[in-house]
């Protein structure tokens, strides 16, 4: 199986702030890296797909990199609904994986 | 606007099955392009995928080799829906489940409708 390794697991920002997520391959995938957004007690929902491309409706201060294996998930301007987890997700190769979850805390 | 609307008990007795249906609207389960997964997400291990149907001509059914021989997936046309039931439960497959569709981009996926979410304990 493909193991996606994400991180930070938390960490601590503030409204305004520039917050980066880092989720890493243990081998190549190609573009087909997702991330999604999970505010409390609901489910997660996409905002990037194919590591770079902003899902329809997503704001645009969401945006993703791919450099080799490495995937980055970066926030520019933190807003009060941005507290929430974050996570990754691979689709290149059966079973579908997903990184542990980063915590965006205030 | 694809809509999915999970049911299903939120209890079930250990050695049981554990069974959930997934109605969609908005989407046709028989769609070529897209594919039909469920998901689940435990404190102990985060977000799992389990398994996913899909139609290209005829059924397709995929899931993860640690529940391969406890996972039935159905889909029935005629309420346009899809189901999953787990055999053989335990305490450890207590978890949020999620049924969820697979958008298609360059030939793979990304899940970007979900449902609401069924908590289901093991317990007796």
């Amino acid at each position: 199986d493909i193991q996606v390794t994400q991180s930070p697991s938390s960490l601590s920002a503030s409204v305004g702030d520039r917050v980066t997520i880092t989720c890493r391959a243990s081998q190549s995938i190609s573009t087909y890296l997702n991330w999604y957004r999970q505010k409390p007690g609901k489910g997660p929902e996409v905002l990037i797909y194919s590591a770079s491309n902003l899902q329809s409706g997503v704001p645009s201060r969401f945006s993703g990199r791919r450099s080799g294996t490495e995937f980055t998930l970066t926030i520019s301007g933190l807003q009060p609904e941005d507290f929430a987890t974050y996570y990754c997700q691979q689709s290149y190769t059966s079973p579908w994986t997903f990184g542990q979850g980063t915590r965006v805390e205030i | 606007q694809v809509q999915l609307q999970q049911s299903g008990p939120g209890l079930v007795k250990p050695s049981q099955t554990l069974s959930l249906t997934c109605d969609i609207s908005g989407d046709s389960v028989s769609s070529d392009s897209v594919v039909w997964t469920w998901i689940r997400q435990s404190p102990s291990r985060g977000l799992e995928w389990l398994a996913k149907t899909y139609f290209r001509s005829r059924w397709y059914n995929d899931s993860a080799d640690s529940l391969k021989s406890r996972i039935i997936i159905n889909v029935d046309t005629s309420r346009n829906q899809f189901s999953l039931q787990l055999t053989s439960v335990t305490p450890e497959d207590t978890a949020v489940y999620y049924c969820a569709r697979g958008a298609p981009t360059r030939g793979k996926y990304y899940l970007d409708s979900w449902g609401q979410g069924t908590l289901v304990s093991v317990s007796s």
